[in-house]
Parts: C-alpha cells; sequence; structure tokens
C-alpha cells in the first residue's frame, strides 16, 4: 500500500458542486500539504498544516478550504467548483525533523465542467 | 520571497546522451534545494536533496545536482540517459524561515529519443 494515498484518483464534476478530496497518510509524519499542479505552473501550494491544530492558507486558497481531521488525515474542498480549478491536485507530508522532505501521493485529477 | 525558475519547458535528448536540466532560485539566504521527478500518472518522487556541505550531490537513479552559490543554481545532470529517464522534473527550494515550505519550478518535461 501506498504510503500517502489520494481518494478519488479521478473526479470530473459540474460548475457549482461542492467536492472533496481526501488525503491519508501512514508516515506517521505531522505535517501535510495540499498542491495543485497546472502545466507550465509547477505546484503552487494551496495549504498546509504543521499539526491538527495548525492549518496555514498557501499561495492560492482562494476557493478552497481544508480540514486536518486527525494526524494522518488532511482534506480539501472546493465549496462551489469552478472551471478554473480544473487541475491535478497532489497531498504531501513531511516530518518536521527532516528539513521538509516531502513525500507525495499519486495525485488527484479534477476536472470541472 | 523565494522563487524557482526553470528556463528550458520541454528538453528532447537521444537514448544513451547526457543530460542537464536548469534550476535557479532567488533566495536570501542559503536554501534547502530539491529535485523530484514526475512519471506519467504518477507522483512526485524525490531525486535528490542538498542542505549543506559537499556541493555535488548524488541521488537515485544515477542523477547528481551541483550547488552554485555565486550563480544561485542547482542544475540537474545524468551522463547517460535511458528511456526510462522520459519525465517531468522540478526543482523545488525550502525557505527555512517560512517551516521549510517549498516552492517549485514549473517543470521541464524531457522526452527521450531512441
Amino acid at each position: 500500500d501506498a504510503d500517502v494515498t489520494q481518494t478519488p484518483r479521478n473526479r470530473i464534476t459540474k460548475t457549482g458542486k461542492r467536492i472533496m478530496l481526501e488525503c491519508s497518510q501512514t508516515k506517521g509524519h505531522d505535517r501535510m500539504y495540499w498542491y495543485r499542479q497546472d502545466p507550465g505552473l509547477g505546484l503552487r501550494l494551496i495549504y498546509y498544516s504543521f499539526d491538527v491544530k495548525d492549518i496555514n492558507k498557501g499561495e492560492i486558497s482562494d476557493g478552497y478550504s481544508v480540514s486536518r481531521q486527525a494526524q494522518a488525515k488532511f482534506s480539501l474542498s472546493l465549496e462551489s467548483a469552478i472551471p478554473n480549478q480544473t487541475a491535478l491536485y497532489f497531498c504531501a507530508t513531511s516530518d518536521s525533523g527532516t528539513k521538509n522532505i516531502q513525500y507525495f501521493g499519486a495525485g488527484t485529477r479534477l476536472s470541472v465542467l | 520571497a523565494q522563487s524557482v525558475t526553470q528556463p528550458d519547458i520541454h528538453i528532447t535528448v537521444s537514448e544513451g546522451a547526457s543530460l542537464e536540466l536548469r534550476c535557479n532560485y532567488s533566495y536570501g539566504a542559503t536554501p534547502y534545494l530539491f529535485w523530484y521527478v514526475q512519471s506519467p500518472g504518477q507522483g512526485l518522487q524525490l531525486l535528490l536533496k542538498y542542505f549543506s556541505g559537499d556541493t555535488l550531490v548524488q541521488g537515485i537513479k544515477g542523477f547528481e545536482a551541483e550547488f552554485k552559490r555565486s550563480q544561485s543554481s542547482f542544475n540537474l545532470r545524468k551522463p547517460s540517459v535511458h528511456w526510462s529517464d522520459a519525465a517531468e522534473y522540478f526543482c523545488a527550494v525550502g525557505a527555512r524561515a517560512a517551516g521549510n515550505k517549498l516552492t517549485f519550478g514549473g517543470g521541464t518535461r524531457v522526452l527521450v529519443k531512441p
């Protein structure tokens, strides 16, 4: 089993719908992150959490929210999806004691029609 | 704020030839530097990292990178590419002053010709 698991792997939804992307990890890491990947832009940070009670906005948090339900679980929500949120979304984890070496899930490909 | 530039969007290389991917960063202090590889349909895998010390670092899959402070660069190299090296490569910088959050470059897609 993968250490960082994202569900679903693919999702197609319609404009205005609420959608949740989930991430779970078995690495025992305290830090978790959500990124989106767009062609030519690399990965951009949406939200990050350094522990269960610490959640922070990244550079592109508008239109997104997150929930850290447990140390191992970090979900990303789009309250009202719009087409420009069509992207590849990655969850990552890191241990605060390792200079932030991040480990990534396989990604969720989201299409908003 | 830190930033990362990967000047080459696409590179095509023949199998067996050498490969060099460029990465330039902007950061006010010595950064933590990373190279990740993304194979089709996969997540990102760490190739190598630089924290301090020897400026030439070795990674997995035969890759190496050299940190050059004077040029603010961290270029990735491989002496002889294999068809399986076709992928997208991302350079990233970690900002020590900001909890080591990573900033990624735009990526370089490598195509390998037989």
